[in-house]
């Protein structure tokens, strides 16, 4: 089983529609979680940090269950300006403390 | 703007070549690493140091030589390449290794032929 694993999509959805990514990782001494969203070939840049108590930054909104070892990212009213690849980063404890990267979810937002 | 700059943005060389690569930043962060991106996959972490001292090597070739001169300068040294070695190199820096947010640079896209 992959440390970090997402849906690689793609994920086609119309302008103004939601959508919501989930990420699981496997080691339970995780200890902090990003979403990071990179452009076609860009460098990535951290959309949020996702706490336990789950935060909102305008349209998007970003939960932790420990308790089942998973991340979201739910996108609401998406902008065409939303297409990009969301990369699930998690954090472990141990491990030299490194970052694990999910292989990201391809989102593609359509007129 | 990213507070992590790198240069040079692009680069060709051959198998032969000696070249670098630079990063820099001015943030204050005690963790500066070095990730290797192909199209369509995630970043790949090559080196991790950590407040000037190599923490971090994930089995990476020795064709491919860090150096940490201060803690706001990080290099990539770069000798007898191969094909396969051609990705987009970026940089990146944290407060302190296993502590915050990951900041990157732009990337350094190498082609070697």
């Amino acid at each position: 089983r992959k440390e970090v694993e997402q849906d690689p999509g793609p994920f086609n959805v119309p302008e103004g529609a939601t959508v919501a990514f989930n990420c699981t990782y496997s080691n339970s001494a995780s200890q902090s979680f990003f979403w990071y969203r990179q452009d076609c070939r860009k460098e990535p840049k951290l959309l949020m940090s996702v706490y336990s108590s789950g935060n909102e930054d305008g349209r998007f909104t970003a939960q932790l269950n420990r308790a089942s070892q998973y991340i979201s990212l739910l996108i609401r009213d998406s902008k065409l300006s939303d297409s990009a690849t969301y990369l699930c980063v998690v954090n472990y404890a141990g491990n030299n403390r490194k970052l694990i990267w999910g292989l990201g979810t391809s989102l593609a937002v359509n007129p | 703007d990213t507070e992590v700059t790198q240069t040079p943005k692009h680069l060709v060389m051959g198998m032969t070549n000696k070249k670098s690569l630079k990063c820099e930043q001015h943030m204050g962060h005690r963790a500066m690493y070095w990730y290797k991106q192909k199209a369509k996959k995630p970043p790949e972490l090559m080196f991790v140091y950590s407040y000037e001292k190599l923490s971090i090597n994930e089995s990476v070739p020795s064709r491919f030589s860090p150096e940490c001169p201060n803690s706001s300068l990080l290099n990539l040294h770069l000798h007898a390449l191969q094909p396969e070695d051609s990705a987009l190199y970026l940089c990146a820096s944290r407060l302190r290794q296993g502590s915050g947010e990951l900041f990157f640079g732009e990337g350094s896209r190498l082609t070697v032929l």
